[in-house]
């Protein structure tokens, strides 16, 4: 069974740092990870999806990596914002179709 | 498109009462989603359908729980008799094919069950 770790649960950090939030899962079979933000009491907006068989994708300024070998998927955010204070979760996709999510990583960015 | 669209958004009901919830996918998508939220154990898949077929109900917690497509622009998620565990946040999701395509998800409907 597919399992989906994120670390940290948590993050604060001063407006425009640079950072990084880390996503592990246990069954590199998948067909793609996605990465989502959610707003607290919000539904879940997708950020970027990464295809099994690519490295990264990129979207403004933010920054996913995959390695599927080792299990492990990064997002990479620049310049952080105010603005970009949310929960981050990963979710991964397996042959049967089906997104699992990790727990997320509640990130707030300071003023 | 207006994006995946849920009604209600928020639903508070006594135990025992049959509570539908209903979804509205975006329009020419193939696949859909329904999933739960909850503190305890996060967000998980509940069933899906591909072409308005169930393929995938594992997720369905209890035979108190049902849901249906009956076409390309409507599903339900109905559940009979609620319990006051059934307390989430319920979420339906919408996308094309397989591997390659994101899931876009609905606003939410915020399950009360007292």
């Amino acid at each position: 069974k597919q399992e989906v770790t994120q670390i940290p649960a948590a993050l604060s950090v001063p407006e425009g740092e640079n950072l990084v939030l880390n996503c592990s899962f246990t069954d590199s079979a998948i067909y793609n990870l996605q990465w989502f933000r959610q707003d607290p009491g919000k539904g879940l907006t997708s950020l970027l999806l990464i295809q099994s068989s690519q490295r990264e994708q990129t979207s403004g300024r933010l920054n996913a990596s995959l390695d599927k070998s080792s299990g492990r998927s990064t997002l990479y955010i620049a310049a952080s914002q105010p603005g970009d204070s949310a929960t981050y979760l990963c979710a991964v996709e397996g042959s049967a179709r089906q997104l699992t999510f990790g727990s997320g990583t509640q990130l707030t960015v300071l003023p | 498109d207006a994006g995946v669209i849920q009604s209600p958004r928020h639903e508070v009901t006594e135990m025992g009462q049959e509570v539908t919830l209903r979804c509205k996918p975006i329009s020419g998508h193939d696949y859909l989603f329904w999933y739960r939220q909850t503190m305890m154990r996060g967000l998980e898949l509940l069933i899906y359908f591909n072409n308005n077929v169930p393929i995938d109900d594992s997720g369905m917690p209890e035979d108190r729980f049902s849901a249906k497509m009956p076409n390309a622009s409507f599903s339900t998620l109905k559940i009979q008799p609620s319990e006051p565990r059934d307390s989430a946040v319920y979420f339906c999701a919408s996308s094309f094919g397989t591997g390659t395509y994101e899931q876009y998800f609905g606003p939410g409907t915020r399950l009360t069950v007292t």
